[in-house]
């Protein structure tokens, strides 16, 4: 059964770089059947798509954060990640790292979710 | 990107109720919308997928329609496990995705 687990620090100052992996057990990221992605849930409001990446490397981001992020995989580890420059407390978020079926373009595996949190 | 609008965004119903909630695409997307359920602290869940087709598991209470730009999710009767926020999501564009703002559905 397919699990993903995010980590990374809970707290990241204002201006720095925000950086999560998802590790992906019980299947292989891979899969020429799925892209992996990230959504994240500030407080309070709904879900926002941020990117998603083939195991290729070919990756496609939201209009309004392309400019700031970049999805990286590793094959190697089965695992993929996120950075996310200049944060703001606006990046103040549930991040989740979800898997993408190509067919249909579901999200049908999810992470938990990690809470990420912009503060001095 | 497409932008997807859902209305009501909060809903107060009871159980027992019938409850639809209302997903509108700024532009065509064909079937290609799903439907997920989100309770707090637990990962989103997937309902519908392609408008209308239940995801294995999910009870027949729930029922998605539309094509085009006009879409629907159906919950033909409440019941207590059901209150959640409710998100649609296009993938026309996949994998370039875009939610709804979401439907939060209250006692």
């Amino acid at each position: 059964q397919l699990q993903l687990q995010e980590s990374g620090p809970g707290l990241v100052k204002p201006s720095e770089t925000l950086s999560l992996t998802c590790n992906v057990s019980g299947g292989s990221i891979s899969s020429n059947a799925h892209y992996w992605g990230w959504i994240r849930q500030p407080p309070g409001r709904g879900l926002e798509w941020i990117g998603n990446i083939y195991f290729t490397g070919n990756s496609y981001y939201s209009p309004s954060l392309k400019s700031r992020v970049a999805i990286s995989v590793d094959k190697s580890k089965n695992q993929f990640s996120l950075r996310l420059t200049s944060v703001t407390a606006a990046d103040t978020a549930l991040y989740y790292c979800a898997r993408l079926r190509t067919f249909g373009g579901v999200f049908e595996t999810w992470g938990q979710g990690t809470l990420v949190t912009v503060s001095s | 990107d497409i932008q997807m609008t859902q209305s009501p965004s909060s809903l107060s119903a009871s159980v027992g109720d019938r409850v639809t909630i209302t997903c509108r695409a700024i532009q065509t997307i064909s079937t290609y919308l799903n439907w997920y359920q989100h309770k707090p602290g637990r990962a989103p869940k997937l309902l519908i997928f392609g408008a209308s087709t239940l995801q294995s598991g999910v009870p027949s209470r729930f029922s998605g329609s539309g094509s085009g730009t006009d879409f629907t999710l159906t919950i033909s009767s409440l019941q207590t496990e059901d209150f959640a926020t409710y998100y649609c999501q296009q993938s026309y564009s996949s994998p370039r995705i875009t939610f709804g703002q979401g439907t939060r559905l209250e006692i």
